[in-house]
């Protein structure tokens, strides 16, 4: 069974331009999260998705940042325009639903830099 | 969710037991003890998880105190490829948004 997918792995632009990243959940996965981890630290939530339905964006920067799950099934964040401070590793994980003991499983990551 | 404090690196020899400590001194009584962990250039692995009583998978053991405000994650006998930042998060155990708080993590060296 695949895990989730991410793409791409690596982004490179300069600073005020838009970039997006693509999430492909693991089949039947309800619930999708994304994740913002800086250099040395832990991963904090950006998002949750149930479905296609946003339950939990309180953290994610709605100024520049914007998320979408159209169908309840792939999801793609963007950043529009990327300030310097936003290089980062970009985790997409997910789950079967989201229950409190539903273990998460994340992808590799989109490895940003912004110059 | 409570907070969790960890040593911010470990080392360890390939083939012994690694035990990482976790204080969680403010955990409530519906709240879970997870542990993740995570390779470098991969994304956070879920390892095992507890509310009281030990636990033990494929992959390693916890061990929770009686009082609940420390457990220890155990791999038997680590090899390099447990080389990693393990995480211990506290989170609660009722349908409450399944969000994930992480902390720093401890840096896990296994050395040959």
């Amino acid at each position: 069974e695949a895990g989730v997918v991410q793409s791409p792995r690596y982004k490179i632009i300069e600073k005020k331009q838009p970039v997006a990243f693509w999430c492909n959940p693991i089949s039947g996965h309800n619930t999708l999260y994304w994740y913002l981890q800086n250099l040395g630290q832990g991963p904090e939530l950006l998002i949750r998705y149930e479905n296609e339905e946003a339950v939990d964006d309180s953290q994610l920067p709605k100024d520049r940042f914007s998320a979408e799950r159209l169908k309840g099934v792939d999801s793609t964040l963007k950043i529009q325009p990327a300030e310097l401070g936003d290089s980062a590793v970009y985790l997409c994980a997910s789950s079967l639903d989201g229950g409190a003991q539903e273990t998460q499983y994340f992808g590799p990551g989109t490895r940003l830099l912004v110059l | 969710d409570a907070k969790t404090t960890q040593p911010p690196s470990m080392d360890c020899a390939e083939g012994r037991a690694a035990n990482l400590p976790c204080n969680h001194s403010t955990i409530s009584g519906n709240e879970y003890v997870y542990w993740y962990r995570q390779i470098h250039s991969q994304g956070p692995q879920y390892i095992i998880h507890g509310l009281k009583n030990n636990e033990t998978n494929e992959m390693a053991s916890l061990i929770i105190t009686e009082d609940r405000k420390s457990s220890t994650l155990i791999l038997p006998h680590a090899t390099l490829r447990d080389t990693a930042v393990y995480y211990c998060i506290v989170r609660v155990g009722d349908n409450a948004g399944n969000m994930l708080t992480f902390g720093g993590g401890t840096r896990l060296m296994v050395k040959p």
